[in-house]
């Protein structure tokens, strides 16, 4: 069966650091990848989808960039973090029959405070 | 603009009473919808999708949902809630399969003891 991994589970952050967070998924191959950002007590924020390696595309202009070096892995970053980047970020999968409409999975999900 | 709208931000329902969530989605064309849940940290998991046919759709956890066209609805039931209940939902519409999911802003469901 498919699984989905997000990690870490919990990240703080000083103001200007570094960010990479990670996401693979396991049983199933060439899936569509999306980043989506929860703010808190707010509704989810589509960030990224890839619907393959190094193919990303943004959803909103921001202070993060998303890479998928390999099939089943993708990553979100920001060279420098914001106070306004603090959240909840869900990494979700779903199939590519393109035939059909393929049921968005979700992982674990990461929450960021930024300081 | 394709919208999925959830009036309700947040309900209080008492054990064991019933529950409507309630969702609405904009567009002409029916899209594929879905319902999620979400418990405090953790993410989302799917509770049913509906696609075509029976607009009465079964799903994970005693959940049901009802597919109105003529409404433009998809709202979520259970007959009986239980304390574990208590989570946030959310409701999402696809409108094509190339088309992203557009989610709903959630509705957290408190639980009476």
């Amino acid at each position: 069966s498919q699984t989905i991994h997000q990690w870490p589970a919990t990240l703080v952050q000083p103001v200007g650091s570094p960010l990479s967070l990670e996401c693979t998924v396991e049983g199933t191959s060439n899936p569509n990848l999306y980043w989506y950002r929860q703010a808190a007590g707010r509704g989810l924020q589509l960030l990224f989808y890839s619907i393959g390696i190094g193919q990303i595309s943004s959803e909103v202009p921001q202070n993060l960039s998303a890479s998928r070096p390999q099939d089943r892995q993708f990553i979100l970053s920001s060279k420098k973090l914001l106070l306004s980047d603090s959240g909840f970020y869900l990494c979700a999968w779903s199939g590519s029959s393109g035939g059909s409409t393929d049921t968005q999975y979700f992982g674990p999900g990461t929450r960021l405070t930024v300081l | 603009a394709q919208s999925v709208t959830q009036p309700d931000i947040h309900i209080t329902v008492s054990e064991g009473a019933s529950l409507e969530l309630r969702c609405n989605y904009s567009y002409g064309a029916t899209p594929y919808l879905f319902w999620y849940v979400q418990s405090p940290g953790q993410g989302l998991q799917l509770l049913l999708k509906y696609f075509s046919g029976d607009t009465l759709v079964q799903g994970i956890k005693g959940f049901e949902a009802e597919f109105k066209r003529s409404q433009s609805s998809f709202n979520l039931r259970k007959p009986s809630v239980h304390w574990s209940d208590a989570a946030e939902y959310f409701c999402a519409a696809q409108y094509s399969s190339a088309s992203k999911i557009i989610f709903g802003s959630g509705t957290r469901l408190s639980i009476r003891p």
